[in-house]
């Protein structure tokens, strides 16, 4: 039950693109097509942003994509604004049964 | 409107115990599986537990099992999460959520923190 790997910082203009990567295995990320992703800011509740790799829940921009390939999943949020500054979390379902979070990426908006 | 509340956080010495509740609102309780996830102050997040809509499934993340218990009171509308044998590894930011489906948490709570410390 490893955390899902993710880079620590990103950073991005606004009206940029950036991508998020969260690389686990073939029994979690590669095995299931049941990422999602996950949006916090500081002192408040995650929000989920997708799900099933690349399906976004009503009310969410579509700014917000996800994709993978493999054992990695991707979020790439487009036209960065400030409000997209926050850290964001991916997570899959596991071969155990389980679910299992990554470390968490910061987004700057510089 | 889908509303978890969480409380029973609190500060607890190593090795003992505390009982969280979520009490859930706005949606049909029984029919959802329910999750929890934690936080450590300054840390990412970690799925800690979840519960099938009868009870009959549990499954814990490998660091809480046999000390940690969930379970649920579908006609109160009451998810819970027994802490016993409280380390300070356990300190974070107790989340209620409901799973839907292939999400391990789609509706979450606000939280409840959990200090273990001497």
């Amino acid at each position: 039950q490893s955390a899902l790997t993710q880079p620590a910082s990103v950073s991005g203009s606004p009206g940029q693109s950036i991508t998020i990567s969260c690389t686990g295995t073939s029994s979690d990320v590669g095995g299931y097509n049941y990422v999602s992703w996950y949006q916090q800011h500081p002192g408040k509740a995650p929000k989920l942003m997708i799900y099933d790799v690349n399906k976004r829940p009503s009310g969410v921009s579509n700014r917000f994509s996800g994709s993978k390939s493999g054992n990695t999943a991707s979020l790439t949020i487009s036209g960065l604004q400030a409000e997209d500054e926050a850290d964001y979390y991916c997570s899959s379902y596991t071969s155990s049964t389980t679910w299992v979070f990554g470390g968490g990426t910061k987004l700057t908006v510089l | 409107e889908v509303q978890l509340v969480e409380s029973g956080g609190g500060l607890v010495q190593p090795g003992g115990s505390l009982r969280l509740s979520c009490a859930a609102s706005g949606f049909t309780f029984s029919t959802y599986w329910m999750t929890w996830v934690r936080q450590a102050p300054g840390k990412g997040l970690e799925w800690v537990a979840n519960i099938k809509q009868d009870g009959s499934e549990k499954y814990y993340v490998d660091s809480v099992k046999g000390r940690f218990t969930i379970s649920r009171d579908n006609a109160k509308n009451l998810l819970y999460l027994q802490l016993n044998s409280l380390r300070a590894e356990d300190t974070a930011v107790y989340y209620c959520a409901t799973e839907l489906g292939t999400v391990p948490a789609g509706y979450w709570g606000q939280g409840t923190l959990v200090t273990v410390s001497s």
